[in-house]
């Protein structure tokens, strides 16, 4: 069955360590997307990719980086540089012309900092 | 760039009663799409409902309904008979373009149901 694959599921990241948290379809989907949720806030864009070997930053690219060397991969490297990294992370696929159907989700990665 | 808003953080609704979550959203755009997306405890983001803008009549999934009112920029989702599994958070979003012939979705901040037994 196709779908989306995150993983792992949970992950613990030291302070100072950088983490790169997986993403995988085989819906043949050109566009997707990383997004962070935290409590109160709903889905907060990151990062976004409609085609291969190119992506945009979202709404909170800061300390975040991404590659998109594979139409079915996305990995997303949550760096240093973010201050407050504890978060449940999900990432999404969809067609990349019109998105009708809205995304297809993944199950996620709660990503907690020790 | 469009928002979306959710004013109502929390609500409760009865078993097998009728709950009503509300969305606003703001945009220039005279064609464009909503979503109603459902988060179970698992976390599994599934999508509900969509609306096509162009499209004057509300949609309807079995037990879930929309309202929508394009002049007021209202999409707000109607729950029947409420049953416990629908007991969740639950986004609505706007696709938004986002150049280069491509969209995004905008989420709003989620209304947490409870479905009370």
């Amino acid at each position: 069955d196709g779908g989306i694959t995150q993983s792992p599921k949970y992950l613990f990241r030291k302070e100072g360590q950088n983490v790169t948290l997986s993403c995988e379809q085989n819906l043949n989907h050109d566009a997707m997307y990383w997004y962070r949720q935290d409590p109160g806030q709903g889905l907060r864009l990151i990062y976004y990719s409609h085609i291969v070997n190119d992506f945009q930053k979202g709404d909170i690219a800061e300390g975040y980086s991404v590659s998109r060397e594979k139409k079915e991969s996305f990995p997303l490297t949550v760096t240093s540089a973010q201050k407050n990294p504890t978060a449940f992370y999900l990432c999404a696929s969809s067609l990349r012309t019109g998105n009708v159907y809205g995304y297809t989700f993944g199950s996620g990665t709660r990503l907690t900092v020790v | 760039a469009q928002t979306v808003t959710q004013s109502q953080p929390e609500m409760s609704v009865q078993e097998a009663e009728t709950v009503t979550l509300s969305c606003t959203y703001d945009t220039s755009e005279s064609d464009y799409y909503l979503f109603w997306y459902k988060q179970p405890p698992s976390r599994q983001m599934i999508l509900v409902i969509r609306q096509e803008a162009y499209k004057q009549q509300n949609a309807t999934e079995n037990r879930f309904s929309v309202n929508f009112q394009k002049a007021a920029k209202s999409f707000s989702l109607k729950i029947s008979d409420s049953q416990l599994g629908d007991a969740a958070m639950y986004f609505c979003a706007y696709r938004s373009y986002s150049g280069a012939g491509s969209y995004q979705l905008t989420f709003g901040k989620g209304t947490k149901l409870s479905v009370i037994p």
